[in-house]
């Protein structure tokens, strides 16, 4: 059964603090891992999918890497407007792989 | 449309009442997907269409949840005999391939059951 576990389960920044997120996983197969942000009261918010260990994508302040067995997501220089909970997720291959396996969240306060 | 719209946004149903809950994903995606996302937690795989074929039903919950995609487009997650443990909010996805390498989500449908 494919697992993502999330670290920390919280997180409070002061403004221009950087920090990184971690999501370790294990599936039999990895199709993709998916980044999302996501604010109080509202869907998730596609950030990044990520294929193959050693890939890096960037957005912003963010900035999400991949190996065999986790991802992080790293935010630079943060502003309080970066304030919300991530959520990471994986697909697996194989025919029953078009679901999202999500983890528990990292809630992030960014103080100003 | 521009998103992934789902209606109603908030839904307050009595125990024992059924609900149905609709989605409108983004025009042309093929693959849709309904979510469970309870207060403080990730979301959970409910069920995953493409077109109009459910392909995957494997985490709804019980046999008092039940989704249809009759057309292809819009879908329709129904809840029967509602209980308070059905009180979650319930996300749709859709993403434009098969593959669903980017998927959006929807605002969601809160329901809470009293």
């Amino acid at each position: 059964e494919d697992q993502v576990t999330q670290s920390p389960e919280a997180l409070r920044l002061q403004e221009g603090e950087s920090s990184s997120l971690n999501c370790s996983y294990t599936v039999s197969g990895l199709r993709g891992l998916f980044w999302y942000r996501q604010d109080p009261g509202k869907g998730p918010e596609f950030l990044f999918t990520l294929y193959s260990a050693g890939e890096e994508k960037e957005k912003e302040r963010l900035k999400a890497t991949l190996t065999k067995k986790e991802s992080f997501l790293h935010i630079t220089a943060p502003k309080p407007e970066d304030s919300a909970t991530y959520l990471c997720a994986v697909q697996a291959q194989g025919a029953a792989g078009n679901k999202l396996t999500f983890g528990g969240g990292t809630r992030v306060l960014v103080k100003p | 449309g521009a998103g992934v719209s789902q209606s109603p946004r908030y839904k307050v149903a009595k125990r024992g009442q059924d609900v149905a809950l609709r989605c409108d994903p983004i025009s042309g995606h093929v693959s849709l997907f309904w979510y469970q996302q309870a207060l403080g937690q990730g979301p959970e795989f409910l069920t995953y269409f493409q077109n109009e074929a459910q392909l995957d039903k494997s985490g709804l919950p019980s046999d008092r949840f039940f989704a249809e995609r009759p057309e292809g487009s819009v879908s329709t997650l129904k809840i029967q005999r509602t209980q308070q443990e059905d009180s979650a909010v319930y996300l749709c996805a859709s993403s434009l391939s098969p593959s669903g390498n980017t998927i959006y989500f929807g605002e969601g449908s809160w329901l809470t059951v009293v």
